[in-house]
């Protein structure tokens, strides 16, 4: 059964230091992976997507992430936090029918 | 530009009484899901619908129903509410193709507190 791992459910960087999330995965199969961000009282927003084309993903806001396989990890990075990037970060992988799995979420502070 | 739409956004319900949490999406998605949003739990499955006229049970099944009414319309029913189901509750929706991961596409969530 394929699963993540989220490592850290807080996160509290300083405004304009690296932001680190990090994702373990487990698949079977080569995985589908996400990263979705939620502000408070809203849906979840595609952060951004691995499909196989490329191991390094960029998504909106400044975000990346990159695949390794041998690692099984899929962490999310930005090299300076604002903010607005104060929100909760889901880590997912597609099942069957674009089903997604989730990690239970990193909840990222962000202090001036 | 609405994507995923539902209703209602809050409800307070009494033990025992029964709901149902309407979603519409207006993207041509086949693939529509319902999923429940606890503290610490991250999202967990509910239902979901791989095309219309399909339904099958997810993660956390027990307590719910759903109604595929057509293409854009995906239902969840609390039959008997619990306050278990005590939950922030998404619809999503995804896939115009039948190729693999595809982004899903959520709402707004609906805030459901049984009491």
């Amino acid at each position: 059964a394929q699963s993540v791992t989220q490592l850290g459910s807080h996160v509290s960087v300083s405004e304009g230091a690296l932001v680190l999330l990090r994702c373990n995965y487990s698949s079977s199969v080569p995985p589908y992976l996400f990263w979705y961000v939620q502000y408070p009282n809203q849906g979840l927003q595609l952060l951004l997507k691995y499909t196989s084309a490329a191991t390094l993903v960029k998504g909106i806001n400044g975000f990346e992430a990159e695949f390794k396989k041998s690692e099984t990890s899929f962490h999310l990075t930005k090299p300076s936090a604002h903010m607005s990037d104060a929100a909760e970060y889901f880590c997912a992988v597609s099942d069957v029918n674009d089903k997604l799995i989730f990690g239970t979420g990193t909840r990222l502070q962000v202090f001036p | 530009n609405a994507g995923v739409t539902q209703t209602p956004k809050f409800q307070v319900l009494k033990t025992g009484q029964s709901m149902t949490l309407q979603c519409a999406q207006d993207m041509n998605h086949n693939s529509m899901y319902w999923y429940r949003q606890d503290p610490g739990m991250g999202l967990r499955l509910i239902y979901y619908s791989a095309s219309e006229g399909t339904t099958d049970k997810g993660e956390v099944p027990n307590g719910y129903n759903v109604s595929r009414l057509n293409k854009r319309e995906f239902s969840l029913r609390l039959e008997s509410a619990a306050p278990s189901q005590t939950s922030v509750y998404f619809c999503a929706s995804s896939g115009v193709t039948s190729r693999s991961g595809n982004t899903i596409y959520f709402g707004e969530g609906s805030w459901l507190t049984v009491v």
